[in-house]
């Protein structure tokens, strides 16, 4: 089946600890893009990238890092410089040369900081 | 910057009734799309329906239809028939048509439905 996976589920992490989340698409989109969710709240974007070895920080990019060594790859580093990283964490992809221009999700990961 | 502001934090509808969620932006651009995106208790983002703002017609999806109107920067999404599986937070959501691809979201309005 054609998607976007993301892994973990769920992960919990100890002040002072980076994490990684793990996000992979089958769909051979060029695109791809890390976003936050808080309670009751809308999207907010991290990063994004448009091409293999090359991303942009987004609107809170502040205390994250990523990287995109393949084109379906696009792992998220939570650092121990983000300051309040409990939230559910969303990947998404799209095509970029297309008339759909439309973003799907992945399942999300929730990250519990205790 | 553009803005996306959905003014009904919570709403609720009985099963079978219509019900309509509201939707402003604020963009100097002409040229957009805008997007609803429906997440269940499963939190999974999933698109509803999707509107280019060239188009003059509405955007239908079987049950779902909006109501654009452009010099308003208003954007509904009106859900016909609610059944208990509509139960979710709605998303309104902008993208300027520049390549980038990049979404700006609204704060979501939860809707219930009952039977």
């Amino acid at each position: 089946d054609g998607g976007i996976t993301q892994s973990p589920k769920y992960l919990f992490r100890k002040e002072g600890q980076n994490v990684t989340l793990s996000c992979e698409q089958n769909l051979n989109h060029d695109a791809m893009y890390w976003y936050r969710q808080d309670p009751g709240q809308g999207l907010r974007l991290i990063y994004y990238s448009q091409i293999v070895n090359d991303f942009q920080k987004g609107d809170i990019a502040e205390g994250y890092s990523v990287s995109r060594e393949k084109k379906e790859s696009f792992p998220l580093t939570v650092t121990s410089a983000q300051k309040n990283p409990t939230a559910f964490y969303l990947c998404a992809s799209s095509k970029l040369v297309s008339s759909t221009d439309t973003q799907y999700f992945g399942p999300g990961t929730r990250l519990t900081v205790l | 910057a553009q803005t996306v502001t959905q003014s009904q934090p919570e709403m609720s509808v009985q099963e079978a009734e219509t019900v309509t969620l509201s939707c402003t932006y604020d963009t100097s651009e002409n040229n957009y799309y805008l997007f609803w995106y429906k997440q269940p208790p499963s939190r999974q983002m999933i698109l509803v329906i999707r509107q280019e703002a060239y188009k003059q017609q509405n955007a239908t999806e079987n049950r779902f239809s909006v109501n654009f109107q452009k010099a308003a920067k208003s954007f509904s999404l009106k859900i016909s028939d609610s059944q208990l599986g509509d139960t979710a937070m709605y998303f309104c959501a902008f993208m300027k048509h520049d390549g980038s691809n990049m979404l700006t979201f609204g704060g979501g309005t939860r809707l219930m439905v009952k039977p």
